[in-house]
């Protein structure tokens, strides 16, 4: 079955600086790649997602790149605010969704 | 009322307890989910409705046991659990089954389950 491995477990940045989440992914069939975030007390949300027939979408602040050769896809904010402190999750698809371990950003003042 | 409703939001019971979970969706979806999250694990599927009818059981202990009367509601029924069943049991929506392969689903805030 499809193994999704997500780092790092935990990353600290200043206000305004730029945060990267990384995963991997192991079926290379795999086809929708979605992001979730988790506030504190409440249940996961999507914040974007990406199709494998596109390499990078863009949503104000947040952007997903996928690498289908490498296996890999990554989301990147920038600009970070207070209010993105969150865990994220990301997950990948071919016929059944597998979830990654999670990220905890904390964003410092 | 609004999105995915989960009650209670936290719940403690003893291993020989039996309580249940309840989640009610107010966005029209067809198919209804139970996740359970543990710390440092990637969410795990335990059931799937779609149009009430249970599409998948991911190798669920018996002592974990769903109901779905209607595609509005779904009950997570509980029974000698153990204290490694201590988790946040997640409740999820989308338009249909095959959407949440790829298609948005829709989370509630979870039942913390405590198994003393």
């Amino acid at each position: 079955g499809e193994n999704v491995e997500q780092h790092p477990s935990t990353l600290s940045v200043q206000e305004g600086d730029s945060a990267v989440i990384k995963c991997t992914y192991s079926d290379s069939a795999s086809n929708y790649f979605p992001w979730y975030k988790q506030e504190l007390g409440k249940g996961p949300q999507l914040i974007i997602d990406i199709r494998s027939n596109v390499g990078e979408k863009k949503d104000q602040r947040i952007a997903v790149t996928l690498n289908k050769t490498a296996k890999h896809f990554s989301l990147h904010i920038t600009e970070t605010q207070p209010e993105d402190s969150a865990v994220y999750f990301c997950a990948a698809s071919r016929s059944k969704l597998t979830f990654g371990t999670g990220t905890r950003l904390q964003v410092t003042l | 009322e609004t999105g995915v409703t989960q009650t209670p939001r936290h719940l403690v019971m003893g291993m020989t307890n039996k309580k249940s979970l309840k989640c009610e969706q107010h966005l029209g979806h067809n198919a209804m989910y139970w996740y359970k999250q543990s710390a440092k694990k990637p969410l795990e599927l335990m059931f799937v409705y779609n149009f009430k009818e249970q599409t998948e059981n991911n190798s669920v202990p018996s002592r974990f046991s769903p109901e779905c009367p209607n595609s509005s509601h779904l009950f997570l029924h509980l029974h000698t659990l153990q204290p490694e069943d201590s988790a946040l049991y997640l409740c999820a929506s989308s338009q249909a089954a095959l959407a949440r392969n790829t298609g948005e689903l829709f989370f509630g805030e979870g039942s913390r389950l405590t198994v003393l």
